[in-house]
């Protein structure tokens, strides 16, 4: 089956600063999803992203399917960013990736 | 709109006891899953209805887990009998996806999730 891989594996910022997140995945994709989850286990969606670039906010996201991978990127990060970011590829079904745990600091 | 809703928020129960969870999707929505969320682990799909009917539930370990989704609204997620590895948190799904085989075409809202302990 498809293999996703998600890197860091962890991830510590200070409040303000900027980072990417990356996701590979071993075959051909119908589409991709990021989640966050927050330190409460609430799983957010926030991009549905077979291809291209989204921006919501200070989030933005880019998928090239044809390279396999896609990559999150988090501007001017804040406290409420911290928890894990998954990456989500549909095969037959969708499979979560490894997740990225991010801590923000103040 | 109103999300995903799940209950109980919490169970604790002993190994070999029954457990059900019950989720109802934000309304509209054509597709439900049951997720099983073990700690430190991504998600994992046990189950996908489109409308009530089941679409996927290849990893479910059906000696022991069931579901259904009556009326292709509320579903409800049953162990019997639990064991120690099924602790973990059950997370339901919905989308707005109406279909064309297992094409996941628009995003998936989670609920809050039931965190499972057995003991």
């Amino acid at each position: 089956g498809i293999q996703v891989e998600q890197s860091p594996p962890d991830l510590i910022l200070q409040e303000g600063a900027n980072s990417t997140l990356r996701c590979n995945f071993s075959d051909s994709v119908n589409n991709l999803q990021w989640f966050h989850q927050n330190p409460w286990g609430q799983l957010i969606n926030l991009f549905y992203i077979p291809s291209g670039t989204k921006q919501n906010g200070r989030l933005s996201a880019t998928t090239v399917a044809t390279e396999r991978y896609s990559l999150l990127y988090i501007s001017s990060s804040q406290t409420t960013d911290s928890g894990v970011y998954f990456c989500a590829v549909e095969e037959d079904k969708l499979i979560f990736g490894t997740g990225t745990r991010l801590q923000v600091f103040p | 709109e109103a999300g995903v809703a799940q209950s109980p928020r919490y169970k604790i129960i002993e190994k070999r006891q029954s457990v059900a969870f019950w989720c109802n999707p934000i309304s509209g929505h054509a597709t439900l899953y049951w997720y099983q969320q073990i700690l430190g682990q991504g998600p994992k799909l046990l189950i996908q209805f489109q409308n009530n009917g089941v679409v996927d539930d290849s990893q479910l370990p059906k000696d022991r887990f069931s579901a259904e989704r009556l009326k292709g609204v509320d579903s409800t997620l049953k162990i019997q009998p639990a064991k120690l590895e099924d602790s973990a948190v059950y997370l339901c799904a919905s989308s707005l996806d109406e279909g064309r085989g297992s094409s996941y075409n628009s995003p998936l809202h989670f609920g809050n999730g039931t965190r499972l302990t057995v003991t």
